[in-house]
């Protein structure tokens, strides 16, 4: 799978909305944009994934560039609950196995 | 609640022992992963296995073996414990085996070696 580069951490204030970058330049045409989180003492918890069109859910937003080559997860408005790890992991859709190649993440810490 | 569940949540035991950790999936889920993380490593892949049948290798030590029964749950089976073995594991599942289906984690195992 291809490589993907994020932030050591990120700050961010109770109740503003934060945006965590992922650069993958080297993405491949067959490759699905994942994120993931893990809040302390937990295992990973799925956040969103998308292909090229940005996508919503109750959890967050996914904003991928035009060249798909950078993608942004948008939380909207930052709770003490969301600090955790957030990690960005490329899967191929064509990949008959489903492995997750997980980087060193972003790590989070949301101020009062 | 991600409906993952493994047992047991805590296992201590001594350097040369096996263990045991079992992991139950998401009703209806037919793939289990099983992943390792380990403070110098990270989390790491281990294995998937997919309505019984092996799927997908990673770094698996030859001591480490894993298997799934006809109930879809899953065990992993860890031998000759060093004390490097000591972290976390993590079991997921997902409905099918393909690349792009969100995984479901569990809250882990922690396993320390003495």
């Amino acid at each position: 799978d291809a490589k993907t580069t994020q932030p050591n951490s990120m700050e961010s204030n109770e109740e503003e909305p934060v945006h965590l970058p992922c650069n993958h330049s080297t993405i491949s045409g067959t490759d699905y944009i994942h994120w993931y989180r893990q809040l302390p003492s937990q295992g990973p918890e799925y956040v969103i994934h998308g292909l090229t069109s940005n996508v919503n859910n109750r959890m967050a937003s996914l904003a991928i560039a035009e060249d798909r080559k950078s993608s942004t997860l948008i939380l909207h408005r930052a709770t003490l609950r969301d600090a955790a790890v957030y990690y960005c992991i490329l899967r191929d859709g064509n990949n008959a196995g489903n492995m997750l190649t997980f980087g060193g993440g972003t790590r989070l810490m949301v101020k009062p | 609640d991600s409906g993952v569940t493994q047992t047991p949540k805590h296992l201590i035991t001594a350097t040369g022992q096996r263990v045991t950790l079992r992991c139950s999936p998401r009703s209806g889920d037919l793939s289990v992963y099983w992943y390792q993380q380990s403070l110098d490593q990270g989390l790491q892949f281990l294995i998937q296995y997919y309505n019984g049948e092996e799927r997908a290798k990673g770094n698996i030590l030859e001591r480490f073996s894993a298997q799934q029964f006809p109930d879809l749950h899953s065990e992993l089976n860890l031998s000759s414990l060093e004390l490097g073995d000591s972290a976390l594991y993590f079991c997921a599942s997902s409905p099918g085996a393909g690349g792009n289906q969100p995984q479901h984690f569990g809250d882990g195992t922690r396993l320390s070696i003495l």
